[in-house]
């Protein structure tokens, strides 16, 4: 059982607004940085957001990322059938000097 | 442009010892004083944190999965990292990726990896 909650599933149509959310505790999202990733199934992550809402170069401005408290959200706007994926979040978990990942959710553009 | 890349067996007994190499390509591994990691993925399944080394051999490890039969190692002359995972069982099975930290923090995330290599526990 993952440390960090994802929704197991998401869906929408292409051009949707699509919010993924990520629920931790006060030692990980609470206390440090959530990260995102996006996995295409058969390829390595992707590191989508760093520091809870900066994209490296290359992701698009549709993605956006925020975090509150000890839960995190990751927001697609404009979906496209590319951002078909799973969508992991993750944290530096301070009471196991370690990284924590969440489920992941699968969104699915229909 | 930096690469990762895992290497070893695609196979191993139950009870014996995992060891996957990670090699870096097109770049070094101490000039911009990274973290190295290692994360691994069973079938179906999401992500889990397995350990981290820094260059100069500190390391930090998932404590609530592995304990003491985790063992990570850096030679950064060859340009590798290493993963020793000892007395395997099924529950062992999955892609193991290596990747970098984009810093010299542990808490710093993922932000290259390797194309990942799938280990299978059995008999």
């Amino acid at each position: 059982q993952s440390v960090l909650t994802q929704p197991p599933s998401a869906s929408g149509t292409p051009g949707q607004r699509v919010t993924m959310s990520c629920s931790g505790s006060y030692s990980d999202i609470g206390k440090n940085y959530v990260y995102w990733y996006q996995q295409v199934p058969g390829t390595a992550p992707k590191l989508l957001f760093y520091k809870n809402n900066q994209r490296p170069s290359g992701v698009p401005d549709r993605f956006s990322g925020s975090k509150s408290g000890s839960s995190a959200s990751l927001v697609i706007s404009g979906l496209r059938s590319e951002d078909e994926a799973d969508y992991y979040c993750a944290a530096w978990d301070d009471s196991l000097s370690g990284w924590v990942f969440g489920g992941g959710t699968k969104l699915t553009v229909l | 442009q930096l690469q990762l890349q895992e290497s070893g067996p695609g196979l191993v007994r139950p009870s014996e010892t995992l060891s996957l190499t990670c090699t870096v390509s097109g770049g070094s591994m101490t000039s911009t004083d990274n973290f190295w990691g290692w994360i691994r993925q069973p079938p179906g399944k999401g992500l889990e944190w397995i350990g981290s080394i820094y260059h100069s051999g500190g390391t930090y490890y998932n404590p609530s999965l592995y304990k003491s039969r985790v063992t990570i190692s850096v030679d950064t002359s060859t340009k590798q990292f290493s993963l020793k995972l000892h007395s395997v069982t099924a529950a062992d099975t999955a892609i193991y990726y290596c990747a970098r930290h984009y810093g010299d923090d542990p808490k710093d995330a993922f932000d290259i990896w390797g194309q990942g290599t799938m280990v299978t526990v059995s008999s």
